[in-house]
């Protein structure tokens, strides 16, 4: 079983729409909660970070860890074509640089 | 002005050769890394350095080997290409240090074909 597991997608949903991205984890260890989002040809950015278990909102983006079902998500709320890219969710403990990334899911947000 | 740069962008060579690639951060971080990713898009961390010094060293065949002559410069030398060599190779930077706090900023990476 693989550390982070995330579903490739791809992903296309007309604009406006509610976008719901997953990850899951085995590793218990992990504190850390990222979500990157990547253009095509271009490296990733940082969208979304959390520390432990809670919701974080930012704009049209909201994140949640459940530590307990080890199972974290993104939302993106009125989508919009220029979201479209591949989202990777990221995760480290504490005391490592070491991030551990899915896979990464490619979404298309049509017009 | 680019954060993280990395040089080339490009690389295109032939199986057996040697290439290195060049990243440099002017964002004043202590540690810098370096990440492959493959043709699924996977992300994987192959080295990081803090202040210099080597601090994660993955899993990699050791005809890599990156080299940091000051915190601000990470490069990656690659002896003997192979074919499953080529990915695209990010250089990242973070100035978190023994605790990830802070976010880590990535270049806009190097796509590496061997033929």
């Amino acid at each position: 079983q693989k550390e982070v597991e995330q579903d490739p997608g791809p992903l296309s949903v007309p604009e406006g729409a509610i976008v719901s991205l997953n990850c899951t984890y085995s590793n218990s260890a992990f504190q850390y909660f990222m979500w990157y989002r990547q253009y095509s040809r271009k490296g990733p950015e940082l969208l979304m970070y959390t520390y432990s278990s809670g919701n974080k909102e930012d704009g049209r983006f909201t994140a949640q860890v459940d530590k307990s079902s080890k199972y974290i998500s993104l939302f993106i709320r009125d989508s919009q074509p220029s979201d479209s890219a591949t989202y990777l969710c990221a995760m480290s403990w504490s005391g490592s640089e070491k991030l551990v990334f899915g896979k990464g899911t490619k979404l298309t947000v049509n017009p | 002005d680019t954060a993280v740069s990395q040089t080339p962008k490009y690389l295109v060579t032939q199986m057996g050769n040697d290439k290195s690639i060049k990243c440099e951060q002017n964002l004043g971080h202590d540690t810098m890394y370096w990440y492959k990713q493959d043709s699924k898009k996977f992300l994987k961390i192959m080295f990081s350095y803090n202040n210099k010094e080597l601090i994660i060293n993955e899993t990699v065949p050791n005809r890599f080997s990156p080299k940091s002559p000051d915190k601000a410069h990470l490069n990656l030398h690659i002896n003997s290409l192979e074919l499953g060599d080529s990915a695209v190779y990010f250089c990242a930077s973070s100035s978190g240090s023994r605790g990830l706090d802070t976010e880590a900023f990535f270049g806009q990476g190097t796509r590496l074909t061997v033929v």
